[in-house]
Order: structure tokens, then C-alpha cells, then sequence
């Protein structure tokens, strides 16, 4: 079992659209969660950090961890054409982290 | 602020020449992390260093990878005859915080990258 599971299928939705984006871990141990986004040949950015179980809210960003249930999510409100990227999620296992395969975002206008 | 650099940002080599990568994390980061991402994968953990010390290596191949961060300059990665499975994109990352021990790594801000192709 992989230590971090992301659907790597596209996504394609229309301009406004809320995307939802997660992750399944195995790794009880993780104790820090994020979502990097990468747009096509460059670094991954770092988009939310989170520590414990519940919500954050960033602008039309929202994370949520479930620590009982290892699943990670990410939503984007009222998505636009620049949110189109490639969306990873990862979680620290000491000291690095591991990452999920990612998902490519593609928002139509 | 400047960011995390890495250079080159494209490099090509034949198999069997040595490939040199460099990394200068953003000021005031001292911990440095590589990373490889191989196409239609995630990105992969290869070694955790601060400065003079390689603190987790343990996601580098046993052989030809090597990798420092020297007092003063940049962070290098190293490959040695160098073969056609090494191209990749390369990525650092750098941390600003202290790594205790149930805290983990922290936030980690990536460079560019360094595209890798051998020939």
C-alpha cells in the first residue's frame, strides 16, 4: 500500500465551478498535510498547510483533514482559468515529504 | 525576497558524463531537501541536508548520487555516469525551521527545477 494515495485522473470543469480535490495516507504518523500547486514546468507552490484535523479557509481555498479517517481534501470556489494546474497533495513522514501523484485541473471558461 | 534558485534550469548529458546540480536556498533557510519527480510520477524524497551535514539520505540510490551543502555556497547534487533512467526534473526545497523532533518538516518552498535529459 502506497503511503499516499491521489487519483491522478484529469479534471476538467467550467469556469466557476467548485473543484474538489483528495487524498488517502496509510501513515498514521503524519501529523502535517498540504497541497502544493504546480503549473506546467515549474517548482510546485505551496498553496495550504495544515496541522491538525478540521477546516482552513485561504480566499476561495479550503483544506480539510480527517485524521480518523486518513483523508485529505482540497476545494476550490468559484474556480477560474489560472486555478488550471496540476494539484499535489503531501504530508510530512520525517523529514521529507511524501506526495501524491497529483491532479491535473483544467477550468474551461 | 528571492526564492529558492536552482541552475541550471535545463541540462543535457550524455551517458556517462557527470550531471551537477545546484541549489541556493531562500535567505535564512539552512535545511535543504531534493527531490525527483519522473514523468507521470509524484515527486519523490532523495536526501534531507543542513548545512555541512547530510541529515536523511535515505531516498538516494546506493550508487553514482551524492549530494552536499557546504558552509558557504550552494547545495549540490551530484550524478555520476550519468544513464538514460537520471532524466528527470530535479527539484530543492528549502525549510526555515528548526526540525524537533515530533514536529516534523514543516513548510517546504520548492524551486524551478532542473530538467535533466540524457542522451
Amino acid at each position: 500500500q502506497k503511503e499516499v494515495e491521489q487519483d491522478p485522473g484529469p479534471l476538467s470543469v467550467p469556469e466557476g465551478a467548485i473543484v474538489s480535490l483528495n487524498c488517502t495516507y496509510s501513515n498514521s504518523a503524519f501529523q502535517y498535510f498540504m497541497w502544493y500547486r504546480q503549473y506546467s514546468r515549474k517548482g510546485p507552490e505551496l498553496l495550504m498547510y495544515t496541522y491538525s484535523s478540521g477546516n482552513k479557509e485561504d480566499g476561495r481555498f479550503t483544506a480539510q483533514v480527517d485524521k480518523s479517517s486518513k483523508y485529505i481534501s482540497l476545494f476550490i470556489r468559484d474556480s477560474q482559468p489560472s486555478d488550471s494546474a496540476t494539484y499535489l497533495c503531501a504530508m510530512n513522514g520525517n523529514n521529507r515529504l511524501a506526495f501524491g501523484k497529483g491532479n491535473q485541473v483544467v477550468v474551461i471558461p | 525576497n528571492a526564492g529558492v534558485m536552482q541552475n541550471p534550469r535545463h541540462l543535457v548529458r550524455r551517458r556517462g558524463q557527470e550531471a551537477r546540480l545546484r541549489c541556493s536556498p531562500m535567505k535564512g533557510h539552512s535545511h535543504v531537501y531534493w527531490y525527483r519527480q519522473l514523468p507521470e510520477e509524484g515527486l519523490k524524497f532523495m536526501v534531507y541536508l543542513q548545512k555541512e551535514n547530510i541529515i536523511d539520505e535515505s531516498g538516494m540510490p546506493k550508487e553514482r548520487f551524492s549530494a552536499e551543502f557546504p558552509k558557504e555556497g550552494p547545495s549540490i547534487l551530484r550524478i555520476q555516469q550519468v544513464v538514460r533512467g537520471d532524466s528527470a526534473a530535479y527539484f530543492c526545497a528549502s525549510s526555515p525551521k528548526t526540525l524537533l523532533r515530533d514536529r516534523g518538516p514543516g513548510e517546504q518552498y520548492f524551486g524551478p527545477g532542473t530538467r535533466l535529459t540524457v542522451t
